[in-house]
């Protein structure tokens, strides 16, 4: 049973459009929730997270919603820029552990 | 970076060989994590590490997997008797000042 679900296996924007991926999970009780950005052969970089006790947190172009009613939360990339193209996965954890649960991501392509 | 390096970054190795691979983290974090990422899936968590001690290693697959950091940073992971469905990408990673994990650039390894 998978608890971090992203459901769209790819993506692809205009650059300079908004980039909109999302995350839904199942566990309630996590409470961090992470993105992460992989090129291919690297390690996973970490881009932005987000604590349960918000619903939004911003960084430069990167903004993280989170809605804990509707278990979902998304990552959005204004204006999107060629070299955002990468696979995006959410990861989520609970307090009571240290383990990361990530989703099996989402393609960005962004087109020039 | 982010302050974790692993060697070798490919190893290509033959079905029933023994591998180690290793992590090396910058020093003053006592919390190591190492994942698997099979092709088109997120990381998958395998153990954690505080300090010397493994205090999670509920995510090794079976018992041919094993890991060490004997003196509290370097870790090596073990597989013994290989497997083709053990290739895949090893990572590591540090636990940052918050809740946050930085990875390495990872191993990815191939059994033949």
């Amino acid at each position: 049973d998978q608890q971090v679900k992203q459901n769209s296996p790819s993506l692809s924007v205009q650059e300079g459009r908004i980039s909109i991926l999302n995350c839904d999970y199942t566990n309630s009780m996590f409470d961090y929730f992470l993105w992460y950005k992989k090129y291919p052969a690297e390690g996973p970089t970490f881009l932005i997270s987000i604590s349960s006790i918000k619903d939004k947190n911003e960084d430069g172009r990167f903004t993280v919603f989170l809605n804990k009613s509707a278990k979902h939360l998304s990552l959005h990339i204004v204006p999107s820029q060629p070299g955002d193209s990468a696979v995006y996965f959410c990861a989520a954890s609970d307090a009571g552990t240290y383990k990361y649960i990530f989703g099996t991501g989402t393609r960005l392509k962004v087109l020039a | 970076g982010a302050g974790v390096s692993q060697t070798p970054s490919n190893k290509v190795t033959e079905k029933g060989k023994y591998v180690e691979l290793r992590c090396d983290p910058i020093s003053g974090h006592t919390a190591l994590y190492w994942y698997r990422q099979s092709l088109g899936q997120g990381p998958e968590f395998l153990i954690y590490f505080q300090g010397t001690g493994a205090a999670d290693d509920s995510g090794l697959p079976n018992d041919r997997f094993f890991a060490v950091r004997p003196e509290g940073s370097v870790s090596t992971l073990k597989i013994q008797r290989t497997e083709r469905g053990d290739s895949a990408m090893y990572l590591c990673a540090r636990h940052g000042v918050t809740d946050t994990q930085y990875f390495g650039p990872g191993t990815r390894l191939t059994v033949l």
